[in-house]
């Protein structure tokens, strides 16, 4: 089963502008991870934010974590072409990373 | 540092024919992962060892699939026999252990796309 769901499903943008994605999860996490995968690819771990903690930035990666309402969102800034593909966040239980089903982000040049 | 290690990265077989994929983790990580992906989803976990241990292994489904990790280090996960349902990627993740008794970082290999016919 799916911990999270990521919103929207798909999202096109220009390149320059921001992206902003959304996931929403179920049950009690220790801290949530997003996740990148390119097209035919194994995934790439982007950011980690502890369940403690309510902002995190990395480059041009901001994540936002609100336990109350169990959900996350990832902010890519002044986006390029090669940001293009899917993200996921998971929401990390006891030794475990259960996925959400992704969002696709295209980003036009 | 090397990744994560996976082969064959494709598979073309018939339905009923058995299949193997091999994954060799990141040096020093103790916890290996098998995780099954479908297109369009995200990875749903099938396994996961703790050195040559299997601790979770609840959502593998053991009529037809198997998995060992002989000496700790690289993993096998098997199907016999594979159905059309089966086709998916197979993505291997490794990490090292937590100090936090939490769910620290993944690292994935590239994934081995199975196409059963």
């Amino acid at each position: 089963s799916q911990q999270g769901e990521e919103d929207p499903q798909a999202l096109s943008i220009q390149e320059g502008e921001n992206a902003t994605m959304n996931c929403s999860y179920k049950t009690s996490i220790n801290n949530l991870q997003w996740y990148r995968q390119n097209s035919g690819r194994g995934l790439v771990h982007l950011i980690l934010i502890r369940s403690n903690e309510r902002e995190k930035h990395s480059g041009r990666l901001r994540v936002t974590l609100d336990t109350s309402k169990k959900s996350s969102s990832l902010l890519i800034t002044a986006s390029r072409a090669a940001d293009t593909a899917s993200y996921f966040c998971a929401g990390a239980g006891s030794y475990q990373l259960t996925f959400g089903k992704g969002t696709k982000l295209s980003v036009i040049p | 540092e090397a990744g994560v290690v996976q082969s064959p990265r494709y598979k073309i077989i018939e339905k009923k024919q058995p299949v193997a994929f091999w994954c060799n983790p990141i040096s020093g990580h103790n916890t290996l992962y098998w995780y099954l992906q479908n297109l369009g989803q995200g990875p749903e976990l099938l396994i996961r060892y703790e050195n040559e241990e299997a601790v979770d292994d609840s959502q593998l489904p053991k009529d037809r699939f198997s998995a060992e990790r002989l000496k700790g280090v690289d993993s096998t996960l098997k199907i016999q026999p594979a159905e059309l349902g089966d086709s998916a990627v197979y993505l291997c993740a490794s990490s090292s252990q937590s100090r936090t008794g939490g769910q620290e970082t993944q690292y994935f290999g590239p994934g081995t796309r199975l196409l059963v016919l």
